[in-house]
């Protein structure tokens, strides 16, 4: 059973809209959520990241919005430029029991910006 | 300069011969990580180490075995590659202080033919 989902699996805007990812989660122990950037041939790079005790971050242009009580969360990117076509992923983990330091990812959503 | 570096970047193995993939952090975090990465599915934790000698299994662990010596240096090793092992291997590495996200290795390309 997946325990991060992500939707969609792929999505196209024009340069200056606003993108909007989604992710999902299952464990009710989860209680943080990094998002992660990657680029072809690179690996995972850290984007941004929440807390389950906030329910909004915000770093320039990326702000993350997080629903504990539906266990979902979206990234957002306003103003979206070409620069930011990329694979981005979702992920979780605990801090006790059998989660505890263990990430698990979503599949990805391939962001595609045209200019 | 904060770091994970992952050697081989690329690799060829035949079916049966034997992989090590090796992984080195300059920042003496305490836990270490092996992913990998198909296309469509994310990233998989292979093995998760907490520190020297303290590994434990991630989701797909098997196949794969591990060993940290140092806290600098955790290894993925394959014995007897199979074809279904061809994938891209991700080292990553955090603090183990109040959940920090790991920063990752450029990865290994590994093709087992």
């Amino acid at each position: 059973q997946q325990q991060v989902r992500q939707s969609p699996q792929s999505l196209t805007v024009w340069e200056g809209e606003t993108a909007i990812l989604n992710c999902s989660y299952e464990d009710s122990t989860f209680n943080y959520f990094p998002w992660y950037q990657q680029f072809p041939g690179e690996g995972p790079a850290l984007l941004i990241s929440i807390r389950s005790v906030s329910d909004k971050k915000e770093d320039g242009r990326f702000t993350i919005f997080f629903n504990k009580r539906e266990k979902k969360l979206s990234l957002h990117i306003t103003d979206s430029q070409p620069g930011d076509s990329a694979t981005y992923f979702c992920a979780a983990s605990g801090s006790t029991g059998a989660n505890t330091g263990k990430l698990t990812f979503g599949h990805g959503t391939i962001l595609r910006v045209h200019p | 300069d904060m770091k994970v570096t992952q050697m081989p970047r690329y690799l060829i193995k035949r079916m049966g011969e034997n992989v090590l993939l090796e992984c080195g952090q300059d920042m003496s975090h305490e836990t270490m990580y092996w992913y990998r990465q198909d296309p469509g599915l994310g990233l998989q934790l292979i093995y998760i180490s907490y520190d020297v000698d303290s590994n434990s299994e991630g989701d797909i662990p098997k196949g794969y075995r591990v060993s940290r010596k140092k806290r600098e240096h955790f290894s993925l090793i394959l014995d007897s590659a199979k074809t279904n092992q061809t994938s891209v291997y991700f080292c990553a590495s955090s603090s183990g202080m109040n959940n920090q996200a790991p920063l990752f290795g450029e990865g290994t390309r590994l093709s087992v033919l």
